[in-house]
């Protein structure tokens, strides 16, 4: 079946500018992650959704950073004001159910490549 | 802090099994043991996770101590395609969800 697809796959933009990055997780998957990964680092985690509600919002930076997921399926990651220490690959994944029970596997998209000039 | 410890990286050579260590050696009782890896320019990819049995799937075992303090993953063959950063994250009960990764193993397969 299809997996978790991210698009943009590049985004390039402007000091300042407001960006908009979207996720279509797999579908009937409750759970949906963002995540940031910057070059020669791990994927650093942003926002955790459950169904249509952000239950941890506190890897997100600062208030620039905003996450939407209304109907509990396609995601969006708002950035305002967009810095250059904002570039990094943003990753989406989605589970099954994160009950927390530790056994949940996250599928992850490939990824949107934003770079802030 | 991701709180387990890998080499930064290793080498093999193709067709020859590799072992990765990862160091958890605050594991807490509930953490299970996941391995995720990453290919060039693509997303984290599950690879396999354990609690305090040896775990075996179509891509790899999972050896992990008694003590549960260390842990290895076992590629039995390795090929070209097996070339990525492995991360050995501990992911556990209650509201642990989210993956912590740290800077995970970068694995090189000579041909």
């Amino acid at each position: 079946g299809a997996g978790v697809s991210q698009t943009p796959s590049n985004k390039v933009t402007e000091k300042g500018k407001y960006v908009e990055l979207r996720c279509d997780p797999i579908s009937g998957h409750t759970a949906l992650y963002w995540y940031r990964q910057s070059l020669g680092q791990g994927p650093e985690f942003l926002i955790y959704f459950q169904g249509t509600g952000a239950a941890d919002d506190s890897g997100l930076p600062n208030d620039r950073f905003f996450a939407v997921r209304p109907e509990g399926s396609v995601s969006t990651l708002k950035i305002q004001r967009t810095e250059r220490g904002d570039s990094a690959v943003y990753l989406c994944a989605s589970s099954l159910n994160s009950g927390g029970l530790g056994t949940d596997t996250q599928y992850f998209g490939p990824g949107t490549r934003l770079t802030v000039l | 802090d991701a709180k387990t410890t890998q080499p930064n990286s290793m080498e093999s050579n193709e067709e020859e099994p590799v072992h990765l260590p990862c160091n958890h050696s605050t594991i807490s009782g509930t953490d299970y043991i996941h391995w995720y890896r990453q290919l060039p320019s693509q997303g984290p990819e599950y690879v396999i996770h354990g609690l305090t049995s040896n775990v075996n799937n179509r891509m790899a075992s999972l050896a992990i101590a008694e003590d549960r303090k260390s842990s290895t993953l076992i590629l039995h063959r390795a090929t070209l395609r097996d070339a990525a950063v492995y991360y050995c994250i501990r992911y556990g009960g209650g509201s642990n969800y989210k993956l912590t990764f740290g800077k995970g193993t970068l694995l090189t397969v000579n041909p």
